[in-house]
């Protein structure tokens, strides 16, 4: 059964430095998904991409975070100078949106850890 | 913007009863009600969804109701194994509006 993957499984950073998470979405899907967990916490929408668009995003992503889709097959998050608040698991998740109806399969996520 | 509660946010049953998780939406046009499984440090798993067009499902020990009226859903387990253990999160999403409103979450523990 097709799965999302996601590399790294953990990355650990010094704040401000920039981080790349990678996410390959189920390859027939067109709609793709950030969240984040903080530790013990309930899952954060961050953003929705479609159509080599975002077409949505929450208040958490501001302008230190960006979404790419650099090729047929990765879709990526940038945060540009990380926090020690952005310490979380980072799951990507995608979708293929038929039906109007959005069930949503999640990666296996990245544990960022901003020292 | 939507907002899910969810309760209770830790529930202990004994091996072989059942368990039920509530979960209540605040935007009634909500219209999709996934419920994802989460075991330690792994991702969120989509273990059974409803629809607003539907009342009801079941899948085997797994059931969800939804009271649109109410603005409330439920997931039901039955018969439950140790391997049920585990973080279930509820989530609501607005027709067109595509990300998901995940609830606080519930730490089931089955006791053996």
């Amino acid at each position: 059964e097709p799965e999302v993957t996601q590399t790294p499984s953990h990355q650990v950073t010094q704040m401000g430095q920039e981080v790349i998470l990678r996410c390959v979405p189920i390859s027939n899907h067109l709609y793709f998904y950030w969240y984040r967990q903080i530790l013990g916490q309930k899952v954060e929408f961050l953003v929705s991409f479609y159509n080599n668009e975002i077409s949505e995003k929450s208040e958490i992503f501001d302008d230190q975070f960006s979404v790419e889709r650099p090729d047929g097959s990765n879709f990526t998050l940038k945060i540009r100078s990380t926090k020690l608040e952005d310490s979380a698991m980072y799951f990507c998740a995608s979708s293929d949106g038929q039906g109007g109806y959005n069930e949503q399969f999640f990666g296996p996520g990245t544990r960022l850890t901003v020292l | 913007g939507e907002n899910v509660e969810q309760h209770p946010s830790t529930l202990s049953v004994q091996e072989g009863d059942s368990a039920v998780i509530k979960c209540t939406y605040s935007d009634s046009a909500s219209n999709y009600f996934p419920w994802y499984k989460q075991e330690l440090g792994k991702r969120p798993q989509l273990i059974i969804d409803i629809r607003s067009n539907v009342g009801e499902k079941k899948d085997q020990r797994i059931a969800v109701t939804l009271n649109k009226t109410a603005k409330h859903f439920s997931l039901h387990i039955t018969e439950t194994q140790p391997e049920d253990s585990a973080v279930y999160f509820c989530a609501a999403e607005f027709f067109g509006n595509e990300k998901l409103t995940f609830g606080t979450g519930t730490r089931l523990t089955i006791i053996p």
